[in-house]
């Protein structure tokens, strides 16, 4: 079945560009939108954006100035990237599918999660 | 941004007996057009991420134990879980997905009495 990993370091400093990779594992990355994901204590569970297989995007206007979602089809991968950070950016972030069709906006997989802490 | 708001916070029930949690989104999430409710529950146990149980407010993902179920229509919304199980202790969440951006409730954590 498919299987999601996040990848990246676990501690970024402040102002500096946070980096995550998800690796998409026993099914393509095609024909499915995949979103990034993050949660705090301070402000639970909070959808950071998506990316569909050929490119096209949609971000949270809150992070749309910082993030950056690209994908690499040919890896069966799909990054973000979280430019000037700061402490309120610690948080568990994850990589999701999107369900198919006029579902496609919950999330049917998810990857473990990665701890990501911004502190010099 | 729609805002889901979850009731109780948290709560405790005993083992068999019947649980519910109740989720409030700020504006309607019925889709006139197909008559759909753009509304997920999730579960999430410690150290987990967040599991799909329902979506458009009542069908059950597949593998979900049939106890779990949802209801509600336009901004009121239940999930219900029946016969409470040890395993069943986790935070749940409602989540809306009737337009970007998508907000998910602040969660409920549902304890054994």
């Amino acid at each position: 079945q498919v299987q999601l990993q996040e990848s990246g370091p676990g501690l970024v400093k402040p102002s500096e560009t946070l980096s995550l990779t998800c690796t998409v594992s026993g099914g393509s990355i095609r024909s499915y939108y995949w979103s990034w994901l993050r949660q705090s204590p301070g402000k639970g569970l909070e959808w950071i954006g998506y990316i569909y297989y050929t490119g096209s995007t949609n971000y949270n206007p809150p992070l749309k100035s910082r993030v950056t979602i690209s994908v690499d089809a040919s890896k069966n991968q799909f990054s973000l990237r979280l430019s000037s950070v700061t402490a309120a950016d610690t948080a568990v972030y994850y990589c999701a599918r999107n369900m198919v069709g006029a579902a496609s906006g919950a999330f049917d997989i998810w990857g473990q999660g990665t701890m990501v802490t911004v502190s010099s | 941004d729609i805002v889901m708001t979850q009731s109780p916070d948290s709560l405790a029930v005993s083992l068999g007996e019947r649980a519910t949690i109740n989720c409030k989104s700020s504006q309607t999430v019925l889709y006139s057009s197909n008559n759909k409710n753009y509304l997920a529950w999730y579960q999430q146990k410690p150290g987990q991420p967040p599991k799909l149980l329902i979506y458009w407010a009542s069908t059950r993902e597949s593998g979900v134990p049939d106890r779990f179920s949802g209801s509600g229509s336009g901004t009121d919304f239940t999930l219900t879980i029946s016969g409470l199980q040890a395993e069943d202790v986790a935070v749940y969440y409602c989540q809306h997905y009737y337009t970007p951006p998508y907000t998910f409730g602040q969660g409920t954590k549902l304890e054994i009495k």
